[in-house]
């Protein structure tokens, strides 16, 4: 199966500042890959699919990059609602997968 | 408005059986692929499974040999999750979700424990 590995674990950020999120695929799942943001007690939301396409009302300091086996998400300038865990997951191959996530805190 | 709503979620023994219910409303259930999710406490998403639009085709994480299976009636907006042979590490909030892959649609879980 296709391991999705998410770094950093945790990224603390300041209100305001930039995220940078890594996910990398142990293979190459071209640009099959989504992002998730999940907050406490509440199903996931997606905002990235197909590696670079903003999910509908997500706004544009949200972005997605990447394919193969690299990919991005960057939050521009932090709002307090972005404060959450964000997955990356695959879809290119089966069984479908998930990274372990990385949880953005604030500083 | 699309709406998923999960039920059926309990406390079991190692061992037991469960089925969870999803009932969708709000969208033409029988033309999407449903899918069902997990999370353990604490944890990460899992991805459990899909199920195509007319039942046809089905899709599992490699892990659960066979244990669990999923179906749908479409007839009654609805697609299911059968579990047996339930282990403590089966415990976790199963989310159904619209679609194979992504999900933009999800419900809001339902928490089955399977404790010793």
């Amino acid at each position: 199966e296709v391991v999705m590995t998410q770094s950093p674990a945790t990224l603390s950020v300041s209100p305001g500042e930039r995220a940078t999120l890594s996910c990398r695929a142990s293979q190459s799942v071209i640009t099959s890959l989504a992002w998730y943001q999940q907050k406490p007690g509440q199903a996931p939301s997606l905002l990235i699919y197909n590696a670079s396409t903003r999910a509908t009302g997500i706004p544009a300091r949200v972005s997605g990059s990447g394919s193969g086996t690299e990919f991005t998400l960057t939050i521009s300038s932090l709002q307090s609602e972005d404060f959450a865990v964000f997955y990356c997951q695959q879809y290119n191959a089966w069984p479908l997968t998930f990274g372990g996530g990385t949880k953005v805190e604030i500083k | 408005e699309v709406q998923l709503v999960e039920s059926g979620g309990d406390l079991v023994q190692p061992g037991g059986s469960l089925r969870l219910s999803c009932v969708a409303s709000g969208f033409s259930f029988s033309i999407y692929w449903m899918s069902w999710v997990r999370q353990a406490p604490g944890k990460g998403l899992e991805w459990v499974g899909g199920i195509k639009k007319d039942g046809s085709e089905k899709y599992y994480m490699d892990s659960l040999k066979g244990r669990f299976t999923i179906s749908r009636d479409n007839a009654k907006n609805s697609v299911y999750l059968q579990m047996s042979s339930l282990r403590v590490e089966d415990t976790a909030v199963y989310y159904c979700a619209r679609g194979i892959y992504p999900w933009s649609y999800w419900g809001k879980g339902t928490t089955v424990t399977v404790f010793s």
